[in-house]
């Protein structure tokens, strides 16, 4: 079965520097997601992007946070300057769109802010 | 925000009986709702989902409720098996304002053989 990938699995970075998250997405899907996971916590929707564009963000989501599809199969999550609370397991997801479809989530990558 | 709340954090059952793991849900806007499992080290798995305008769905040994007066759905593994020991999360969508799934905090079960 086709599934989400996520690289790398860890993570770790310094308070102030910059991470980059990589996922591929399932090929033929056209709706892709970030969510997090605080340890201890719910998994948050981030964001939403369909189209080359974002389509919705929470806000959480600010302006240290963007996405990008650089080409036709990765989806990356960049955090420009991280923070300490920015520790998290973050999933990215794919489907195609139609309504009421599951999202399939990739196993995540831990990111350890220290 | 509660919008989704899973008020138990953990239940434990033993193998062959049944799992019963229960979700909460605020807003009423909601109108299709699903259950994800996940296992350490994964993420989660798509597992059953039930739309507003049902009140049962069962697929296999899992069967979702849904209660809509009472802004509640459970779910129900019959009969349990070790391999279903995971956390279970029980997400909700407004489809009116797209794909977002909001997540409740998820149940740790434990199905002791």
């Amino acid at each position: 079965e086709p599934e989400v990938t996520q690289t790398p699995s860890h993570q770790v970075t310094q308070m102030g520097q910059e991470v980059i998250l990589r996922c591929v997405p399932i090929s033929n899907h056209l709706y892709f997601y970030w969510y997090r996971q605080i340890l201890g916590q719910k998994v948050e929707f981030l964001v939403s992007f369909y189209n080359n564009e974002i389509s919705e963000k929470s806000e959480i989501f600010d302006d240290q946070f963007s996405v990008e599809r650089p080409d036709g199969s990765n989806f990356t999550l960049k955090i420009r300057s991280t923070k300490l609370e920015d520790s998290a397991m973050y999933f990215c997801a794919s489907n195609t769109g139609t309504a009421n479809e599951k999202l399939f989530f990739g196993s995540g990558t831990q990111l350890s802010v220290l | 925000d509660q919008q989704v709340k899973q008020n138990s954090p953990s239940l434990s059952v033993q193998e062959g009986r049944i799992s019963i793991l229960n979700c909460d849900y605020t807003n009423s806007m909601f109108d299709y709702f699903l259950w994800y499992k996940k296992y350490p080290a994964e993420g989660p798995t798509f597992l059953i989902s039930i739309s507003s305008i049902k009140d049962k769905n069962e697929d296999g040994r899992f069967t979702v409720f849904l209660n809509k007066s009472a802004k509640h759905l459970s779910l129900h593994i019959v009969p349990s098996q070790p391999g279903d020991s995971a956390v279970y999360f029980c997400a909700a969508i407004n489809m009116e304002y797209g794909n977002k799934l909001v997540f409740g905090a998820g149940t740790i079960l434990r199905v002791k053989s």
